[in-house]
């Protein structure tokens, strides 16, 4: 069976914390990964990742992938309260379908 | 502006009554999807379409239909709705389907059929 699987489910830091999400994924003819931050309305796009071991960043946020083990993971560095949302990995696969992750919701702490 | 619309935006509806929920992109997208999110379930995809006449199911695709007359129109149909479709809707619109790309969502629809 197909199947995305985030963790931790959620977590709580403190302001200025670096937090680590997981994404692990079993699916027949993988393509991409894919993160997304949602609040509270529809998700936003952060990165897409295609190849093993290739770091992408975008300011306080970076991602890699391991198409070896079948994972990726995404940092946030000096967390701050607007990073707070629910943070979706996805993946496409076979006939261009498309599977989420349930998600991590990510607390930050003032 | 660069979106996906979607409407309406919240429906209540009945157990049965056909309705359809239209979603729109103005970025020339040829790949669009619809998915649901539940809680604890979190997004599931119902159907995509590649490109105009081209859908196929996601993992969810029962007691919905979808039609791709337009590059730029995917509606989601509901032909006899039941509670158990009260939920969240998403349509999302991407370029080249093979790679996603960067999936760009509408503001959700939130239905409740009772």
């Amino acid at each position: 069976e197909d199947k995305v699987v985030q963790s931790p489910l959620s977590l709580v830091v403190h302001e200025g914390d670096t937090v680590t999400l997981n994404c692990s994924y079993e699916v027949t003819n993988f393509r991409s990964l894919l993160w997304y931050k949602q609040e509270k309305k529809a998700p936003t796009f952060l990165f897409m990742l295609t190849s093993s071991g290739i770091e992408k960043k975008s300011g306080r946020l970076s991602s890699i992938l391991d198409k070896k083990e079948l994972f990726s993971i995404l940092n946030i560095t000096a967390t701050q309260t607007g990073d707070s949302a629910v943070y979706l990995c996805a993946v496409e696969y076979r006939d261009d379908k498309i599977i989420f992750g349930k998600g991590t919701r990510l607390h930050i702490l003032p | 502006e660069a979106q996906v619309t979607q409407n309406p935006r919240y429906l209540i509806t009945v157990t049965g009554k056909k309705l359809t929920v239209t979603c729109s992109q103005n970025m020339n997208h040829e790949y669009m999807s619809w998915y649901r999110q539940d809680p604890g379930l979190g997004l599931r995809q119902i159907y995509y379409s590649m490109n105009v006449e081209v859908t196929d199911k996601g993992d969810v695709p029962e007691g919905y239909k979808v039609s791709r007359k337009e590059k730029r129109n995917f509606p989601l149909i509901l032909e006899s709705p039941s509670p158990n479709q009260t939920s969240l809707y998403f349509c999302a619109s991407s370029l080249f389907g093979r790679y996603s790309y960067e999936q760009y969502f509408g503001p959700g629809t939130r239905l409740t059929v009772t």
